[in-house]
């Protein structure tokens, strides 16, 4: 089947930096995204690696790395407003994307 | 310039009803994806529109269907309500059939089935 894994929960303090990773087992990969979503609100999207290596902006930056079907996402200088989910999502042929189940980030003061 | 809209925000319907949410995707996109988002999950794919055809499907039942209208509008149509079909539905918009990578998504229809 296709699925991507990533950590239920990631807590970090103000300031600090964190990494959310994300495994996928999907055919027909293109490329892999990254959406925030706080609660209540709509999945905004943050960036999209088609190939390996890394795309930075701003405070987050997203790698990809094809050959182990793994990704991650790296926020820095975390702000309180950053607690919110974070998906990856697998582009999947053309025109769909695999969600993954979600990473809870709490940021404390 | 516009976002996506959804509506209506809420919708409470019991089982064996038939319901239908609509999505305007942002301004000048013309490709539009439905998902559904159940608590604490990620969102599913449902299908995806564009130039009025679907153009694929996620694994969901034929009682999903939808529909693409001239001005790049969409609507969702869920028949024989089941309970489990309680969920967010999302509308993502994004611009040419798969040539670009980010999708807008609109706040949602949130369903309740009784």
């Amino acid at each position: 089947g296709q699925s991507l894994e990533q950590p239920s929960e990631v807590t970090a303090v103000e300031g600090a930096i964190v990494q959310i990773n994300c495994t996928y087992q999907t055919s027909g990969f293109y490329g892999l995204s990254w959406y925030q979503q706080h609660d209540g609100g709509a999945p905004t999207f943050l960036s999209y690696n088609a190939l390996d290596g890394l795309e930075e902006t701003g405070r987050f930056s997203s790698f990809l790395s094809r050959s182990d079907s793994y990704g991650y996402l790296l926020l820095q200088e975390l702000q309180m407003k950053d607690s919110a989910s974070y998906f990856c999502a697998a582009k999947s042929g053309t025109y769909k994307y695999i969600f993954g189940t979600g990473t809870r980030l709490k940021v404390l003061a | 310039d516009a976002g996506v809209t959804q509506s209506p925000t809420h919708l409470i319907k019991t089982r064996g009803q038939q319901v239908t949410l609509r999505c305007s995707p942002k301004s000048g996109h013309d490709t539009v994806s439905w998902y559904q988002q159940a608590l604490g999950q990620g969102p599913q794919f449902i299908f995806q529109y564009y130039e009025e055809e679907e153009r694929q499907r996620g694994n969901f039942p034929d009682r999903f269907s939808g529909h693409q209208f001239p001005n790049y509008s969409s609507e969702l149509n869920v028949n024989a309500l089941l309970l489990g079909d309680s969920a967010l539905y999302l509308c993502a918009s994004s611009l040419g059939q798969g040539a670009y990578n980010e999708q807008f998504f609109g706040p949602g229809t949130r369903l309740t089935v009784l």
